[in-house]
């Protein structure tokens, strides 16, 4: 079956720049989480949502970060005025509730 | 929050060999994962290993709860296993994100 997609994969912005990162969970799974990823660490939770709802969103660094899951499948992480500290992968994973995670590909952002 | 620290940080291993990469967390869990990046920076699945040992083909991952730690096994290792390595775990109960540790980076060698 189809697993975790996002779109785009590369992404190159100039800084200053609005971008837009999607997420297409596997079918069925109610929770998504969105994880930023710098060169040479570990993922780091961003933001996470239930269904529609978004019941945590403590890991977004800045107010320039913002992320909806209108209908409770596909997502999209938006980035304003994009910085150059934004660099880096950002991946998306979904899960039943407890269950266990599943990792899309990454959209890798450079920001110029 | 809860810490999750991964050794070792770096392995460069000849192929065939065996070997072991080790996780600490500071805390109780119920749930703890283990992914492979591969150099392509997707993130595989290898164990969801809240507790006990299990295996699948040359891997196998131990879990001691109450000690905190978990194992993961790789018997002679392929290049492909080349990549890193992550454990990860909740910071409380529940459906909630993981925390990952930054990760052992494996390096096979023909």
């Amino acid at each position: 079956g189809a697993g975790v997609s996002q779109s785009p994969r590369y992404k190159v912005a100039k800084r200053g720049q609005d971008v837009a990162l999607r997420c297409d969970p596997i079918s069925g799974h109610v929770s998504l989480f969105w994880y930023q990823q710098a060169l040479g660490q570990g993922p780091e939770f961003l933001t996470y949502f239930q269904n529609e709802a978004q019941l945590d969103k403590s890991g977004l660094p800045s107010d320039r970060f913002f992320a909806e899951r209108p209908e409770g499948s596909v997502s999209t992480l938006k980035i304003q005025r994009t910085q150059q500290e934004d660099s880096a992968v950002y991946l998306c994973a979904s899960s039943f509730p407890r269950g266990t995670q599943y990792f899309g590909p990454g959209t890798r952002l450079l920001v110029l | 929050g809860i810490q999750v620290e991964q050794s070792p940080p770096d392995l460069i291993l000849q192929e065939g060999a065996n070997s072991t990469l080790r996780c600490n967390f500071s805390d109780s869990v119920n749930n703890l994962q283990w992914f492979h990046q591969n150099p392509w920076g997707q993130l595989i699945n290898l164990f969801y290993i809240p507790s006990g040992t299990k295996q699948n083909g040359r891997l196998s991952a131990t879990t001691v709860a109450t000690e905190r730690y978990s194992l993961l096994y790789i018997s002679s290792s392929q290049t492909t296993d080349s990549g890193v390595y992550f454990c990860a775990v909740p910071p409380n109960s529940g459906n909630t994100p993981l925390v990952f540790g930054k990760g052992t980076r494996l390096s096979v060698i023909a």
